[in-house]
This record gives C-alpha cells, structure tokens and sequence, in this order.
C-alpha cells in the first residue's frame, strides 16, 4: 500500500502570497499529524487531528496558520501572508488510532517525504 | 512548559563500539518517542515507550524510559556505519509533542 504523500515536493513563493501544502495520509488511519522542521527552530509540532476534528489549535505559530482535515482523509495547511520565516520543511505524518491522552497514541507514526517551503 | 533536551548533540564514534544518547524531558510525560532522520530524508518511527521501565529493541537498538527520573535513553550496541543519522527523541505532553535537539551520529569504519 501506498505510505504518506505530501504535495507539492518544494514550493518557492514571494512573501506575502498564501500557500497551501497537502497531505494524503495512509488509507484507514484517523490520526493525522503536521509538524515543521527549520534549521532556526528544530523539529515543532504543529498540530494534530483525530478524524477530521483538530482538538488544540495552539501549537500553530501564528494566526496566518490554518490547517483542514475533510473526510477523514486528505488534510491541507495554509499559509496566509507568507514571510521568511516560514521557510521551512512541512512534515506531515499518519498514524492507525489514536487514544484519549493525547496525539501519537502509542502507535507509530509514518512521515510522508515533507514539502520544502522557501519564501523569498 | 515541556523542554526536551537531548545529549550529546553530536556524536562520532567508530563501528563495534557502544553508546547512549540521553534525552531528558523537564515535565510528566506518559510517552517518549524516538526517530531517526537520514540526510535529506523525512522522519522515522523507531521506539514508542509507553510507561515506566519500558524497553524495546531493535537490532542494534535499545530504549529505554523512567519516567520518575524524566529520563529516556538509547543505546547503540557494536554500532555499524548504517546506523549514521540523526536521532530525535520527543515527549508528549499537553496535547502535542515536543523535540529534542536530536543527536547527529556519524560512525566511522
């Protein structure tokens, strides 16, 4: 079967345009994961979702961050108003299940391949 | 707030030798994560370690988690080349996890 996708591979945009990143998760898996990796910054957790439902918002870093689950599948994250400091490699990850207690539920995660962001 | 730091952050070490990376974490945390990052690569589930004095091992790999001490280690036995990459250790708490540093391993023949 197919692993995680995630579209496009790299994306360079202008600051100040919006940008949107995709990812199709493992078919069957409800838990679903973004997170972003920068040289600046290390490896961030961004947010999850359990089905199509995203519990806690706040690990976004900044307002002009939304994230959309439709379906129980495909997700999509987009950036408003880009600036530098976006640049960064998007990871998205699924996961079987998860439980109560929080996201990564004790079963592994699988990455999909990143998007590389560069705003200029 | 949840801190995860790892060391050391690089490690350079000749093949049939063994060694550990230690992954402290500031807060309670049910569950520690391990991955594995090769150059250019995207992220690698290794470990999930679920309570305290969990276990688990892979091959040349082995995790470890006590949660009194907020302490989570990975010890890396008779290392081989393949095994060069970069390790992150995560810990979950509040909803979301939080990374380490990661640890840059580079074995040498």
């Amino acid at each position: 079967g197919a692993g995680v996708s995630q579209s496009p591979s790299n994306k360079v945009t202008e600051k100040g345009k919006d940008v949107e990143l995709r990812c199709d998760p493992i078919s069957g898996h409800t838990a679903l994961y973004w997170y972003r990796q920068s040289l600046g910054q290390g490896l961030e957790f961004l947010i999850y979702f359990q089905g199509n439902s995203a519990p806690d918002k706040s690990g976004l870093p900044s307002d002009r961050f939304s994230a959309e689950r439709t379906g129980g599948s495909v997700s999509t994250l987009t950036i408003q108003r880009t600036q530098q400091e976006d640049s960064a490699v998007y990871l998205c990850a699924s996961s079987l299940r998860w439980l109560a207690g929080g996201p990564g539920s004790g079963d592994t995660q699988y990455f999909g391949p990143g998007t590389r962001l560069t705003v200029l | 707030e949840l801190k995860v730091e790892q060391n050391p952050l690089f490690l350079s070490m000749q093949e049939g030798k063994n060694y550990t990376i230690y992954c402290n974490y500031s807060t309670t945390s049910d569950r520690l994560y391990w991955y594995r990052q090769d150059p250019g690569k995207s992220l690698e589930s290794l470990f999930v370690l679920l309570s305290n004095g969990a276990v688990k091992q892979e091959g040349r790999l082995m995790a470890s988690l006590d949660t009194k001490a907020r302490l989570s280690t990975l010890h890396i036995t008779a290392a081989v080349h393949d095994l060069s990459a970069t390790y992150f250790c995560a810990a979950e708490g509040a909803q979301k996890l939080v990374f380490g540093q990661g640890t840059r391993l580079t074995i040498n023949p």
